[in-house]
């Protein structure tokens, strides 16, 4: 099946810093990645749609300066929280549909801690 | 109102026995759905997704659509305890459209 595979799991990083998230599309290729905020017993909120050659469109009340997407390649999106604060820590996921209309296929998730 | 909406649990059952968890949305313009199941710190898993009105069966799983109602319905047969975790619907417009989550159902199966 389709794989998405998200680097780091996790990343504990000091305030003010920037953290930069990996998508990569391990055996298709996706046009569109989606990334997501979790926080602690919330749902999923959908932060981004990331499009391969273009600019991101961005959730209403989602900073697009503090969230940084990047999508150069067809199979690698990134994510760069600029300058984080301790109210960025959550737990962010990437998804992408797969390439044979079947579902949308998560990344294993990437825990961040700003301290 | 939310889009999708899910009744947040927790549901416990027996284990051997049915789980049936429900999903409403409200936008008509949506023909996907999807039942993900997320374990605590871990991403979303897909369970089964559905696009026309019925039943779908995988395994254990059935999954119902009703459009004219505006329903998603999981059932899970034969409840095991490692079924416990959170149950997602989410549904879409189209096919690589953004999907839209509901809160999500926490399902505890008992031993």
């Amino acid at each position: 099946g389709a794989v998405v595979s998200q680097h780091p799991s996790w990343v504990i990083c000091k305030s003010g810093t920037s953290v930069k998230i990996e998508c990569r599309s391990l055996d298709f290729q996706a046009t569109t990645m989606f990334w997501y905020r979790q926080f602690p017993k919330q749902s999923l909120m959908l932060m981004a749609t990331s499009n391969e050659g273009s600019k991101a469109t961005y959730e209403q009340g989602v900073e697009k300066d503090k969230f940084l997407i990047n999508h150069a390649s067809l199979t690698l999106s990134t994510l760069t929280v600029t300058s984080a604060h301790p109210e960025d820590s959550s737990f962010y996921v990437c998804s992408a549909q797969g390439p044979r209309d079947d579902g949308y296929t998560f990344g294993s998730g990437t825990r961040l801690t700003v301290v | 109102q939310k889009e999708v909406e899910q009744n947040s649990g927790p549901l416990s059952v027996p284990e051997g026995a049915i789980a049936s968890l429900n999903c409403t949305y409200s936008d008509r313009g949506s023909q996907s759905f999807f039942w993900y199941r997320q374990y605590s710190g871990k991403s979303p898993e897909l369970i089964m997704s559905i696009y026309s009105n019925g039943d779908k069966e995988d395994g254990r799983f059935t999954a119902q659509l009703n459009k004219a109602s505006q329903y998603v319905s999981l059932l899970i047969r034969d409840s095991q305890p490692s079924d416990s975790a959170t149950y997602l619907c989410a549904g879409a417009k189209a096919a690589g459209n953004k999907l839209t989550f509901g809160g999500g159902t926490r399902v505890l199966v008992k031993p």
